[in-house]
């Protein structure tokens, strides 16, 4: 079936440095890829996406890649702050016969340090 | 802004009984959707629902049933709670021609 697999689990950095997450999905169908962040006790926030024709998004400190071929794509956090301390989880379109799902990977806990 | 609320943050039920879910949405969103989130596993679709009175199941719908009669109002149904459906559920939505994704802060139900 559709599956996406995300890559690590677990990931702790000091304060500062960056943080690369990433993931690889099964579809080629696939056209959107969607990253959201969750702090404890909140649902999902969308916090970056990008579609199938483009290669590159970047907001401020976070950046998003996807290649297309290979079917996988990574999420980027520069310089690192307490704050983007959370659990992030990647996307993407499983479309079918009646709408389109998102099918998620399963979540990558960020730790950052001061 | 979009929001997506949820009935409840936090519920605790008895084995058997038949426990609601409710989630509306104030966009307009034709597709809304129930997942449920587990440590480990993410998250998983139950169903979903494309419009009024429409349903899809999704990865794991056994156990649970859904009801759609207004397009705002999206409800999920646990007919006879068990201890393994204790979980968080998130509800989500999107529509007017963005993929975009919405969530509720989701409902924290615990199976007794």
């Amino acid at each position: 079936g559709e599956n996406v697999e995300q890559h690590p689990s677990t990931l702790s950095v000091q304060e500062g440095d960056s943080a690369v997450i990433k993931c690889t999905y099964s579809d080629s169908a696939s056209n959107y890829f969607p990253w959201y962040k969750q702090e404890l006790g909140k649902g999902p926030q969308l916090i970056i996406d990008i579609r199938s024709n483009v290669g590159e998004k970047k907001d401020q400190r976070i950046a998003v890649t996807l290649n297309k071929t290979a079917k996988h794509f990574s999420l980027h956090i520069t310089e690192t702050q307490p704050e983007d301390s959370a659990v992030y989880f990647c996307a993407a379109t499983f479309p079918g016969q009646a709408g389109t799902a998102l099918i998620f990977g399963k979540g990558t806990t960020l730790s950052v340090s001061s | 802004d979009v929001k997506v609320t949820q009935s409840s943050r936090y519920l605790v039920k008895r084995t058997g009984e038949k426990v609601f879910l409710e989630c509306v949405q104030d966009m307009d969103h034709e597709n809304m959707f129930w997942y449920r989130q587990d440590p480990g596993l993410g998250l998983r679709l139950i169903y979903f629902s494309y419009d009024v009175k429409m349903k899809e199941k999704g990865d794991i719908p056994e156990g649970y049933s859904v009801s759609r009669e207004k397009k705002e109002r999206f409800s999920l149904i646990l007919e006879s709670a068990s201890t393994n459906q204790t979980s968080m559920y998130l509800c989500a939505s999107y529509g007017g021609g963005r993929e975009t994704q919405y969530f509720g802060p989701g409902t924290r139900l615990l199976v007794l």
